[in-house]
């Protein structure tokens, strides 16, 4: 079983639209959850970190539910330039980073 | 953010030969460090695990002598894709941060093998 699961759309939506992304995870000790936003032919850059009470930073929100061991991230009032692909980022015990395989969001005028 | 170059960005080479990557941490020490590979419309997957005056751990699949990871300082660390082939095409990056918290990528090597 893969350590970190997203469904990788893609996912097209108009401006303006409400869309979310969950991710799901295998390793129940896992300490820490990110979500990256990758570009084409781009580095992956952090995007936010998940706590566990959830959190929000402007029209984006992300939450964890351990019980469920999903992760998930809302972006409200979608732009043209959150076209990109959405990464979710799992930290088992340990130094190692686990990606997702991405999900592509595109934002249609 | 931290700042992590690579390079080069972008290298063509032959079927055969061996290419060097690096991976330094400009504004912060690393004694850890990620090499990622990316297919085209894939994660990245992670390869390696690169540990200041260590050896680097390698993940399950990955040929530790065909992928050479050295770590010599704490701002440096570099992959050598050893005898390069075609199917080794892909876009390398690699991770430094501070421990489980979050990781500053390179902008990526784009490595074409003919």
């Amino acid at each position: 079983r893969k350590e970190v699961e997203q469904d990788p759309g893609p996912f097209n939506v108009p401006e303006g639209a409400t869309v979310a992304f969950n991710c799901t995870y295998s390793n129940s000790a896992s300490q820490s959850f990110f979500w990256y936003r990758q570009d084409c032919r781009k580095e992956p850059k952090l995007l936010m970190s998940v706590y566990s009470s959830g959190n929000e930073d402007g029209r984006f929100t992300a939450q964890l539910n351990r019980a469920s061991q999903y992760i998930s991230l809302l972006i409200r009032d979608s732009k043209l330039s959150d076209s990109a692909t959405y990464l979710c980022v799992v930290t088992p015990s340990g130094n190692q980073f686990y990606f997702g395989t991405g999900t592509s969001l595109t934002v249609i005028p | 953010g931290a700042v992590v170059s690579q390079h080069p960005s972008w290298v063509i080479c032959k079927s055969g030969t061996s290419v060097k990557i690096e991976c330094r941490s400009l504004d912060f020490q690393a004694t850890t460090m990620f090499w990622y590979r990316q297919f085209p419309k894939q994660s990245l997957m992670l390869m390696a695990t690169s540990n200041e005056g260590s050896k680097a751990t390698y993940e399950q699949g990955v040929e530790k002598d065909k992928f050479l990871i050295n770590h010599a300082s704490l701002t440096l660390s570099t992959l050598t894709v050893t005898s390069a082939h075609p199917e080794d095409s892909s876009f390398y990056i690699c991770s430094g941060g501070q421990g489980r918290y979050e990781q500053y990528f390179g902008p990526g090597t784009r490595l074409t093998v003919t």
